[in-house]
């Protein structure tokens, strides 16, 4: 079973729509959630960490179910800059010094 | 807004021969880390390292990789003799004093094996 998986999408919505991006993590001893944005060929980028009681930033929200094992992100009023693959990303406990577990990325592509 | 920084951002090299990749983390960050990406796949973790010697590494990081931190500010992967799987993108990551803390990358190395 893969440790973070997500849906390849790619999700295609024209602009100003709502789209939310789901992912499941295998291991129970998962510490630390975060969603990541990577441009076509650049670095993964920090969008938000994810905390257990949800967190927003400005049009982005992003929630976390430890007993589901689910880690979710909505967009709102999507922009044509929020083009981009957005990566789900766990923090295993115990042991592990904090090397970041990649889920493979949802594409989204946001239209005029 | 403090960057990781990495060079050279693309090397070529031949197959067989070594190659450096070399990355200056945040200045005030304790832990480091190289990552990899195969085009077309996702990141994957290498190496991470603390204290000036290797905390943990992936069965990726093989005898043919090491890391070093040889001053106070460069941290670098080699490769000692390269293979044609080894063409990706590498990635160098810092964070700050704790564990767990959110990662900050470098805008990578796009290493091409011929």
């Amino acid at each position: 079973r893969k440790e973070v998986e997500q849906d390849p999408g790619p999700f295609n919505v024209p602009e100003g729509a709502t789209v939310a991006f789901n992912c499941t993590y295998s291991n129970s001893a998962s510490q630390s959630f975060f969603w990541y944005r990577q441009d076509c060929r650049k670095e993964p980028k920090l969008l938000m960490s994810v905390y257990s009681s949800g967190n927003e930033d400005g049009r982005f929200t992003a929630q976390l179910n430890r007993a589901s094992q689910y880690i979710s992100l909505l967009i709102r009023d999507s922009k044509l800059s929020d083009s981009a693959t957005y990566l789900c990303v766990v923090i295993l406990s115990g042991g592990s010094q904090g090397n970041l577990i990649f889920g493979k990325g949802t594409k989204l592509s946001v239209k005029p | 807004e403090p960057e990781v920084t990495q060079t050279p951002s693309h090397q070529v090299t031949q197959m067989g021969q070594e190659v450096i990749l070399r990355c200056v983390p945040i200045s005030n960050h304790l832990y480091f880390y190289w990552y990899r990406q195969i085009l077309g796949q996702k990141v994957e973790f290498l190496v991470s390292f603390y204290n000036n010697e290797i905390s943990e590494k992936s069965e990726i990081f093989d005898d043919q990789f090491s890391v070093e931190r040889p001053d106070g500010s460069n941290f670098t992967l080699k490769i000692r003799s390269t293979k044609l799987e080894d063409s990706a993108m590498y990635f160098c990551a810092s964070s700050p004093d704790k564990e767990y803390q959110p990662q900050h990358f470098g805008d990578g190395t796009r290493l091409s094996i011929l």
